[in-house]
C-alpha cells in the first residue's frame, strides 16, 4: 500500500528552465510534507516543508503547493542549477503514528547546462 | 553536516550473520528513526526511539530489533541475514516535540549480504 507516489523517476531540465516534481498521496491524516534531496553515498538533506492547512511554502528558489482536495503537492524549482541535480524524495508525516515520515520512490532531477 | 552519525559506512557479510548498526543523534535530539532502503525503493520507515523508548514501529522484520541506549544512540541489530537484507540503512533525528520538526539523517551504513 503506497500511501505516497512519485510516479516519475526521472526529470531532466535545462539549466535555468522551471523544474516540476510531482507527488500524490492517498492518507488525509498526513498533517506535514517534506521535500528532501538525496545526492549518491550521502543521507537525505532536508529541503523544504508545508503544513496541511498551507497551500504554498516558498523559500528562495524553491516553492511547494499543496493541493489537499486533488491530495497531490510539487515543488518547482526556479531557476534550475546544474547543482540541483539529486534525486528528489517527497514524504508525509503522520503525527498519530509517532511522527514517522512516509517516503515516495524518489525522482531523480538532471539538470543540463 | 546534518551531525547523524552512523557507523559503519559500509558492511559485507554472508547470509545467516548477525551485524549491528549504530547511530549517533545529533545533539539534543531525543528521537531516533531508522529506515532501510533497498534498490530502487523509498526510504521504508522500520522503527523510531523517543528518549529510550519504542515509539513506532514500521514493517521491521522479527529478524531485525533495535534499541535507545541512556546517551541516546541507537543500534539497529539484524540477524540471520538474507541476501534480500542488502540494502542502505539510515538512521535520522529530530527532538520528537509536537509541531513540525524535521529529521536530520545520517550518511547510512550499506549493508551487503553475500
Amino acid at each position: 500500500d503506497q500511501q505516497v507516489k512519485q510516479n516519475s523517476p526521472s526529470l531532466s531540465v535545462q539549466e535555468g528552465r522551471i523544474s516540476i516534481l510531482n507527488c500524490d498521496y492517498t492518507n488525509s491524516m498526513f498533517d506535514y510534507f517534506l521535500w528532501y534531496k538525496k545526492y549518491p553515498a550521502e543521507g537525505p538533506t532536508f529541503l523544504i516543508s508545508i503544513s496541511s492547512i498551507k497551500d504554498k511554502n516558498e523559500d528562495g528558489r524553491f516553492t511547494v503547493f499543496l493541493n489537499k482536495s486533488a491530495k497531490h503537492l510539487s515543488l518547482h524549482i526556479v531557476p534550475s542549477q546544474p547543482g540541483d541535480s539529486a534525486v528528489y524524495f517527497c514524504a508525509a508525516r503522520d503525527y498519530n503514528q509517532g511522527g514517522k515520515l512516509i517516503f515516495g520512490q524518489g525522482t531523480e532531477l538532471s539538470v543540463k547546462p | 553536516d546534518s551531525g547523524v552519525t552512523q557507523t559503519p559506512k559500509h558492511l559485507i557479510t554472508a547470509t545467516g550473520q548477525r551485524v549491528t548498526l549504530r547511530c549517533s543523534p545529533r545533539s539534543g535530539d531525543l528521537s531516533v528513526y531508522w529506515y532501510q532502503q533497498s534498490l530502487d525503493q523509498g526510504l521504508q520507515f522500520l522503527i523510531q526511539y523517543y528518549n529510550g523508548e519504542e515509539r513506532a514501529k514500521g514493517n521491521i522484520l522479527e529478524r531485525f530489533s533495535a534499541q535507545q541506549f541512556p546517551d541516546l544512540h541507537s543500534e539497529l541489530n539484524l540477524s540471520s541475514l538474507e541476501l534480500g537484507d542488502s540494502a542502505l540503512y539510515f538512521c535520522a533525528s529530530n527532538n520528537g516535540g509536537q509541531g513540525l520538526n524535521e529529521q536530520f539523517f545520517g550518511p547510512g551504513t550499506r549493508l551487503t549480504v553475500l
